[in-house]
């Protein structure tokens, strides 16, 4: 069973652009959650898709947005970087209601903003 | 607010060795209680799940106990490996919100030879 795919693995931009991050889900999987891990500091959650729809978002401004496609891949978008966004960008998924099934994850994106 | 705190932040130990992690929450009411691995610059790797009914669980040589009414959980690691250096995340599940997670901050544990 292939994991969680996350692309790409490195991703250097300046402040004031905008990233693209992706994310395959394991397949049979329809719930994608992306979470921020900032050097050093703990796991925070950005956005929960399932089924295509946004189900739930963390404490981010909405600069932080994203979407999941029909074949449940799903795509964060940061637009107007800023220093603070370098981080590790962390995806996972479960199947859906799965509430007492482990997240599995990728092994992230780390974007750096310079 | 629901929160999860872990301690210690860090840990060294020799290899071999056992060790005890600790988690004390305030998440209420919660489903569930994860331990996950995360080795550097990786994801985490999940390694147990103890729902709010189950008191102890193991998977190799790492057990991790819940204690729900003093909302507290530890991770034991037996017989210590180099391998098992890594930061160790203690995981709530609240049925509020759409069952949504709190993770702690971590401990960083380093095994050495």
């Amino acid at each position: 069973e292939a994991g969680v795919t996350q692309s790409p693995t490195h991703l250097i931009k300046t402040r004031g652009q905008q990233a693209t991050l992706r994310c395959s889900p394991i397949s049979g999987h329809t719930s994608v959650y992306w979470y921020q891990q900032a050097l050093g500091l703990g796991l925070q959650f950005l956005l929960w898709y399932d089924e295509g729809e946004e189900r739930n978002r963390g404490n981010f401004p909405p600069r932080f947005s994203g979407r999941q496609f029909p074949n449940y891949s799903s795509e964060l978008n940061v637009n107007a970087l800023e220093l603070e966004d370098s981080a590790l960008y962390l995806c996972a998924s479960s199947p859906q209601g799965s509430y007492n099934s482990p997240l599995h994850f990728g092994n992230g994106t780390r974007l750096t903003v310079t | 607010k629901n929160q999860v705190e872990q301690s210690p932040q860090s840990l060294i130990i020799l290899e071999g060795k056992n060790c005890t992690l600790q988690c004390n929450y305030t998440v209420s009411p919660f489903s569930n209680l994860r331990w996950y691995k995360q080795d550097t610059g990786r994801g985490p790797v999940s390694l147990t799940i103890m729902t709010f009914s189950e008191n102890t669980k193991s998977n190799g040589r790492y057990t991790a106990t819940l204690d729900a009414d003093t909302k507290q959980s530890s991770l034991h690691i037996t017989a210590s490996q180099l391998s098992d250096s890594a930061s160790y995340i203690c995981v709530v599940t609240s049925p509020n919100a759409g069952n949504m997670l709190t993770f702690g901050g971590g401990t960083r544990l380093m095994v050495k030879p």
